[in-house]
C-alpha cells in the first residue's frame, strides 16, 4: 500500500513570508496527525484530526499556525507569518483510529528553513 | 504529567557489538511505550510497542525491549548491530490518545 505521502520535501522562506505544507494519507485512515520535529528535539504533536473535525490542537500556535483537512482526507498546514523559530521538520501521520494502539505511520516530511 | 527522558543523546558502536539504548518515562497512570526508528531523510517507523502483557517486546529488525514497571524504565536493546542500523531512535509514551516522545538517541554503528 502506498504511505503518506507529504509535498513540498524542502521549503526555504523568509521570515514573515507565509508558506503552506500538504499531506495525503494512507487511504482509509481516519486520524491525521501534524508534528513538528526541530533539530535535536523529538516530534511534537500539533494538531490531531479525526476525519474532518479536530481531537487536539492544544499545542498549535494559533496566531500564526492553521491547519484544515477536508473532506476528512488531505491536509494542509500553513505558517503565516513564519518566524526564525519555526525552523524545523514537519511530520504528517496517519493512523486507522484515535486511539494510540492503532500504529501511526509517518510521512518523510517537510524541513522548513526560515531565514 | 507524563515525560519521557533518553538518556544518552548519542551512541557510538562497533558491528556486530551489543547496544542498549535507554529510556525513562514518568507517569502518574499506566501507560503504553513506544520505540520508534528514524533513518536519515525518512519519517518514524514503529519498531515495538507495549501495551499489557509479556514485559519483553519484540520488535523489527531484531530489537527488543523491556518494560520494568518499578524502574519507570523501556531499554531497548540489540544483540548484534549492523552497519544499516545507524539512525535515530525516540522512545515515546502516551497520555491519552496522543504520543509524547523523547528527544532521541543518535545511533551510531562503525564497522
Amino acid at each position: 500500500e502506498a504511505g503518506v505521502a507529504q509535498s513540498p520535501r524542502y521549503k526555504i522562506i523568509e521570515k514573515r513570508q507565509s508558506v503552506a505544507f500538504w499531506c495525503n494519507p494512507i487511504s482509509g485512515h481516519a486520524t491525521l496527525y501534524w508534528y513538528q520535529q526541530i533539530l535535536g528535539q523529538g516530534p511534537k504533536l500539533l494538531i490531531q484530526f479525526q476525519n474532518n473535525g479536530v481531537v487536539d490542537d492544544s499545542q498549535l500556535p494559533k496566531d500564526r499556525f492553521s491547519a484544515e483537512r477536508l473532506k476528512g482526507v488531505d491536509s494542509t498546514l500553513k505558517i503565516q507569518p513564519a518566524k526564525l523559530e519555526d525552523s524545523a521538520v514537519y511530520l504528517c501521520a496517519s493512523s486507522l483510529g484515535s486511539p494510540v494502539v492503532y500504529e501511526q505511520y509517518f510521512g518523510p516530511g517537510t524541513r522548513l528553513t526560515v531565514t | 504529567a507524563q515525560s519521557v527522558t533518553q538518556l544518552d543523546s548519542q551512541v557510538p558502536v562497533f558491528e556486530e557489538a551489543p547496544v542498549e539504548l535507554r529510556c525513562n518515562y514518568s507517569s502518574s497512570v499506566s501507560v503504553y511505550l513506544f520505540w520508534y526508528v528514524q533513518y536519515p531523510n525518512q519519517g518514524l517507523q514503529l519498531l515495538l510497542k507495549y501495551l499489557s502483557g509479556s514485559t519483553l517486546v519484540k520488535g523489527i529488525n531484531g530489537f527488543e525491549a523491556e518494560f520494568n514497571k518499578s524502574q519507570t524504565s523501556f531499554h531497548l536493546r540489540k544483540p548484534s548491530v549492523h552497519i544499516s542500523d545507524t539512525a535515530e531512535y525516540f522512545c515515546a509514551v502516551n497520555p491519552g490518545n496522543k504520543l509524547i516522545f523523547g528527544a532521541g538517541t543518535r545511533l551510531a554503528v562503525h564497522p
